[in-house]
């Protein structure tokens, strides 16, 4: 299958800094992808979808301003966590589906745990 | 709007023993149904899918899950769990299958399998 790739795998980081996280489509295009978040022992939840050359669709009650999206060419998108605090720490994950193959499957990333100090 | 409802937040089976996984979906459109696996720090793997067609799915692994569209569910099931199976598992739907369409997950079912 597809692969998707996350990167990095963990990070630390102060309160107050910036943090970004990739995630690339491998083999595959993607045109839109989505970035969860999930906190420990719970479901992932939709931050927002990613839509290759314009602005990202953000779910309700995400801040747009502090978890920006990018997603600049057809096989990687980018979520920089803005003036990270304690609380932002969390599992995030990215998915993606094949645009052109038509695929119903959607292919996640290994995942990012953030930690923010 | 569509939503999902996994019965059963902690699963706890024999090695050997069936495992079933319920999972109950709310949808306005005919769905799609998912089955994902999630072991610690990583992301998901798909397990199988419904779109279409027959409505017993075979996945990987050895799993399969059967879509009643009378019941609205799409229960998982094994004949024989394996030490392996241990995992978090996620039941998802979406109203469609082009690549912008989203996925909306059950909150999972911890499977534990006790030797």
């Amino acid at each position: 299958g597809a692969v998707v790739s996350q990167h990095p795998s963990w990070v630390i980081c102060k309160s107050g800094t910036s943090v970004k996280i990739e995630c690339r489509s491998l083999d595959f295009q993607a045109t839109t992808m989505f970035w969860y978040r999930q906190f420990p022992k719970q479901s992932l939840m939709l931050m927002a979808t990613s839509n290759e050359g314009s602005k990202a669709t953000y779910e309700q009650g995400v801040e747009k301003d502090k978890f920006l999206i990018n997603h600049a060419s057809l096989t990687l998108s980018t979520l920089t966590v803005t003036s990270a605090h304690p609380e932002d720490s969390s599992f995030y994950i990215c998915s993606a589906r094949d645009n052109l193959s038509g695929n119903t499957e959607a292919f996640f990333g290994q995942g990012t745990r953030l930690t923010v100090v | 709007a569509q939503s999902v409802t996994q019965l059963g937040s902690h699963v706890s089976v024999s090695e050997g023993a069936l495992v079933l996984l319920r999972c109950n979906y709310s949808s306005s459109v005919p769905p799609y149904l998912f089955w994902y696996v999630q072991y610690p720090n990583q992301g998901l793997q798909l397990l199988l899918k419904y779109t279409t067609g027959a409505t017993l799915v075979k996945g990987i692994n050895g799993f399969e899950a059967e879509f009643k569209k009378s019941e609205t569910s799409f229960h998982l099931t094994k004949p024989s769990a394996h030490m392996s199976d241990a995992a978090e598992y996620f039941c998802a739907v979406s109203n469609g299958g082009g690549s912008n369409y989203k996925l909306t997950f059950g909150k999972g079912t911890l499977l534990t399998v006790n030797p």
